[in-house]
């Protein structure tokens, strides 16, 4: 069974403040690692797709990093801003087969 | 092209039913998945499909949830002899599977409520 798990599942972080989140994925059969945030009443939208071992991704303030060895990914957002809050969702593609996803976690910003 | 669409947004039904969600993906996509999400939790993996071919189904569904995609176009999601339990979000997304570029494009969604 394939098990991929986020912690924390909710975080509440002041404006201004930087942050981190961790999605754990199996280090076997793997052949990427998605991310993707989702604001309430919208789609998920993705935000990186990480295949390589050691990668590392930016988008604007956010970042994500992949260690496929110890099965471990890190996104990271510098100076969070309102517009930040949502849920984020870490996937792991097993083989270019079926996406599984962790439950998420709640960011919310405090203005 | 509009992106992935899906059809109905909602759907509000008695138990014992019978439900049909369309998904219609991006033209130039190979792959559908079928995703069932509940509140509080993260997308569920049910199904998905390269082209017209079912390639995984997942063991938690049981045969009352069946999927198709005829001609690897649009997808129907039918769900026979509804359960309260079956009440959830239920997202498509679409994705072209090339080497390391699998990314997953959503539609908005399909409620269910089963009364």
């Amino acid at each position: 069974i394939l098990n991929v798990e986020q912690s924390p599942q909710s975080l509440h972080v002041q404006e201004g403040d930087s942050t981190n989140f961790t999605c754990s994925f199996p280090s076997s059969n793997f052949y990427a690692l998605h991310w993707y945030r989702w604001e309430t009443a919208k789609s998920p939208e993705a935000l990186f797709v990480m295949t390589l071992n050691g990668d590392e991704k930016k988008k604007g303030r956010i970042s994500a990093t992949l260690n496929t060895k110890e099965g471990y990914s890190y996104l990271y957002i510098k100076g969070s801003q309102p517009e930040d809050s949502a849920t984020y969702l870490c996937a792991f593609d097993s083989s270019a087969s079926k996406i599984i996803f962790g439950s998420g976690t709640r960011l919310s910003i405090r203005p | 092209d509009t992106g992935v669409s899906q059809d109905p947004r909602h759907k509000i039904t008695k138990r014992g039913q019978n439900v049909t969600f369309r998904c219609d993906p991006i033209s130039e996509h190979n792959r559908l998945y079928w995703y069932r999400q509940t509140l509080g939790q993260g997308p569920e993996f049910l199904t998905y499909f390269q082209n017209e071919a079912q390639l995984e189904k997942s063991r938690l569904l049981s045969d009352r949830f069946s999927a198709e995609r005829p001609k690897g176009s649009f997808s129907t999601l039918e769900i026979q002899r509804t359960e309260q339990g079956d009440s959830a979000m239920y997202l498509c997304a679409s994705s072209f599977e090339a080497a390391g570029a699998n990314v997953l494009t959503f539609g908005a969604g399909s409620r269910l409520t089963v009364l």
